[in-house]
């Protein structure tokens, strides 16, 4: 079986500083996919960034980077210089090797994080 | 490319109506899931669909089924809704290895 552990139940940063927010998960694929994504209240799930289990260098798009842990099995995101528009509901997803191979399109996710950025 | 869309955006119905949700994967993915996000269960897998054929299931009753056409449309019915269907309905798009979401369809019982 598959999860997602997301226990930090609201994050407050101040604008243009850093943020980390905490996931991690548990597979016993050897060959996996974690996920970010952003939901605003708008409620659209936004794809910000994406890590393989076999990737050797973490992931890392724009302002948004991937702290990753195969041995902890985490998948930290970390949000450089935070802006107003990055509050919002952040999620991890793990998709499996059967979701990598695209045999399946099934993700799993966290409970969700909420970050609010102070000006 | 276009993104994933949904339709409608919002819906309000009443207890036991049915409801039907459409969704539109971006150009070129056959793979269609759904997905029932609520504040208490967080977001929970109901089925995937791939090249019009059901490929997945969550655990869901059967007042919940879809569909998929030839142009990889797909959509998603809801018979004899209850209070607890209310829900924000996700539906996503995949090829291998990717998933994108459209808006969602926020749907009210009554």
């Amino acid at each position: 079986a598959q999860k997602i552990t997301q226990t930090q139940p609201g994050m407050f940063v101040q604008e243009k500083e850093a943020v980390t927010l905490d996931c991690t998960y548990d597979t016993s694929d050897q060959s996996y996919g974690l996920f970010w994504y952003k939901q605003p209240s708008s409620g659209e799930m936004i794809f910000l960034i994406y890590q393989g289990s076999y990737d050797e260098q973490n992931a890392t798009e724009g302002r948004y980077s991937l702290n990753f842990q195969k041995a902890r099995k985490s998948a930290n995101l970390v949000i450089s210089a935070s802006q107003l528009g990055d509050s919002a509901m952040y999620f991890c997803a793990l998709g499996s090797s059967d979701f990598l191979t695209g045999a399946n399109s099934k993700l799993t996710f966290g409970k969700g994080i909420t970050l609010s950025v102070r000006p | 490319k276009a993104g994933v869309t949904q339709t409608p955006r919002y819906l309000i119905k009443t207890r036991g109506q049915q409801v039907t949700l459409s969704c539109s994967p971006i150009s070129g993915h056959r793979s269609v899931s759904w997905y029932q996000q609520t504040p208490g269960q967080g977001l929970q897998f109901l089925f995937e669909y791939f090249s019009e054929t059901q490929r997945n299931k969550g655990n869901f009753p059967g007042r919940f089924s879809g569909r998929q056409f030839s142009n990889s449309r797909s959509e998603m019915n809801v018979s004899t809704l209850e209070l607890g269907d209310s829900a924000l309905y996700l539906c996503a798009s995949s090829f291998p290895g990717t998933q994108y979401f459209g808006p969602g369809t926020r749907l009210l019982v009554l």
